[in-house]
């Protein structure tokens, strides 16, 4: 299966950082991976797919980059509203695997 | 608008099954693979398969060979997984949500699974 790695698991943050996590692939998944938000209670959201193109209604303060196996989702100018876990998904290969996420919180 | 609306929580004993459902509306049922994808309590998310909902065509991750059924119904537009012989592993929340070339752009609002004599 393909492993994806996220880095690191935990954040402290600060609103107004500048915030840059990142996520692995045991192999090559070329540009198929996702980014999704989960926020305490709430279902997964979709922020960014193809591993760059934001999904509609998507803040610009959120940038997914990467081809390969290392990908890398950057929240510009983090807002209060942005502590939640973060995880990426790959698609090129069967099963279907998510990173283990990354948690934002607060400083 | 598009809705995927999963069935309440379920309080199973060990050994037992459930089904599990998701109806789908806003949008034409058959159109778009249904997926189905499973968190443990405080865990990170594990992709179980999708359903075409207009074939009935299957694909599973091999560890959930042997746990999941995905079906469909199209006259409801309804999606479902049946769990069976659930152990204390399975208690989790699971969701449902649809797939397009922009990814899981709708997801249902996850259903508690809870496995308890």
């Amino acid at each position: 299966n393909t492993v994806m790695t996220q880095s690191p698991t935990s954040m402290f943050i600060s609103v107004g950082d500048r915030v840059t996590m990142n996520c692995k692939a045991s192999q090559n998944v070329g540009t198929n991976v996702d980014w999704y938000q989960q926020k305490t209670g709430q279902s997964p959201k979709l922020l960014i797919y193809g591993a760059s193109n934001r999904y509609t209604g998507v803040p610009d303060r959120f940038t997914g980059s990467g081809s390969g196996t290392d990908f890398t989702l950057t929240i510009s100018n983090m807002q209060a509203e942005d502590l939640a876990v973060y995880y990426c998904l790959q698609y090129n290969y069967n099963p279907w695997t998510f990173g283990g996420g990354t948690k934002l919180e607060l400083k | 608008q598009v809705n995927l609306l999963q069935s309440g929580a379920a309080l199973v004993k060990p050994g037992a099954s459930v089904k599990l459902s998701c109806k789908a509306s806003g949008y034409t049922f058959t159109d778009y693979y249904i997926h189905w994808v499973k968190q443990s309590h405080g865990k990170s998310l594990e992709w179980i398969g999708y359903i075409n909902p207009n074939s009935g065509y299957t694909n599973y991750n091999e560890k959930f060979k042997s746990k999941a059924t995905l079906t469909v119904d199209k006259s409801t537009n309804t999606a479902y997984m049946e769990l069976s012989r659930l152990t204390s592993e399975d208690s989790a929340t699971y969701y449902c949500t649809r797939w397009a070339r922009v990814g899981f752009a709708y997801w249902g609002q996850g259903t508690l699974v809870t496995v308890s004599s």
